[in-house]
């Protein structure tokens, strides 16, 4: 089945630095994958995504690039902010009839003032 | 405003006393799952609903129960519960199971859950 691993699983970076998160897929066929921001006390939410017909994707500070090839995707933070600091989950789609996302373990970004 | 509403948000409990946490969402979406979240683990998801009366297992499905008989509410029943399912609980709802950016999946603010 899928697998998807996320790497660091903590990064820590000066405010105005730029961070970097990876991930890989096993599944060939997965198609979607999303990024997920978790805050302290809070539910994940939807920050930035990206279909596999598309090779990078740019929403302000953030982006998300995807070698399908290769099977990894990365999000992009540019000039982090003290308010970037969080939890981070990539996700990839699994398809099928179980419909469902499948997670990496997370990335707990820290952003020093 | 769109929302997934999950009661009881803490909750500590003890060995075998069976619980239920309740979650609602207000957009009529189709797809609802629960996830468990675990240091080092991430996010699991333990059952899933594609619609009314239609359930089934995630990946961590033993020790839960859920069921579907309205569209929006999706409880998470936990029978006799035990210290391993000690975690971080998240419902999550969305149109359809399918991965679209039109399917963005809306998460609950959480429940954490201590079994002693």
């Amino acid at each position: 089945g899928e697998n998807v691993e996320q790497h660091p699983s903590t990064l820590s970076v000066q405010e105005g630095d730029s961070a970097v998160i990876k991930c890989t897929y096993s599944d060939s066929a997965s198609n979607y994958f999303p990024w997920y921001k978790q805050e302290l006390g809070k539910g994940p939410q939807l920050i930035i995504d990206i279909r596999s017909n598309v090779g990078e994707k740019k929403d302000q500070r953030i982006a998300v690039t995807l070698n399908k090839t290769a099977k990894h995707f990365s999000l992009h933070i540019t000039e982090t902010q003290p308010e970037d600091s969080a939890v981070y989950f990539c996700a990839a789609y699994r398809g099928g009839s179980q419909g469902n996302l499948i997670f990496g373990k997370g990335t707990k970004l820290s952003v020093k003032p | 405003e769109a929302q997934v509403t999950q009661n009881p948000r803490y909750l500590i409990t003890v060995t075998g006393k069976k619980l239920t946490v309740t979650c609602s969402q207000n957009m009529n979406h189709e797809y609802m799952s629960w996830y468990r979240q675990d240091p080092g683990l991430g996010l699991r998801q333990i059952y899933y609903s594609m619609n009314v009366e239609v359930t089934d297992k995630g990946d961590v499905p033993e020790g839960y129960k859920v069921s579907r008989k309205e569209k929006r509410n999706f409880p998470l029943i936990l029978e006799s519960p035990s210290p391993n399912q000690t975690s971080l609980y998240f419902c999550a709802s969305s149109l359809t199971s399918g991965g679209s950016s039109g399917n963005t999946i809306y998460f609950g603010e959480g429940s954490w859950l201590t079994v002693v």
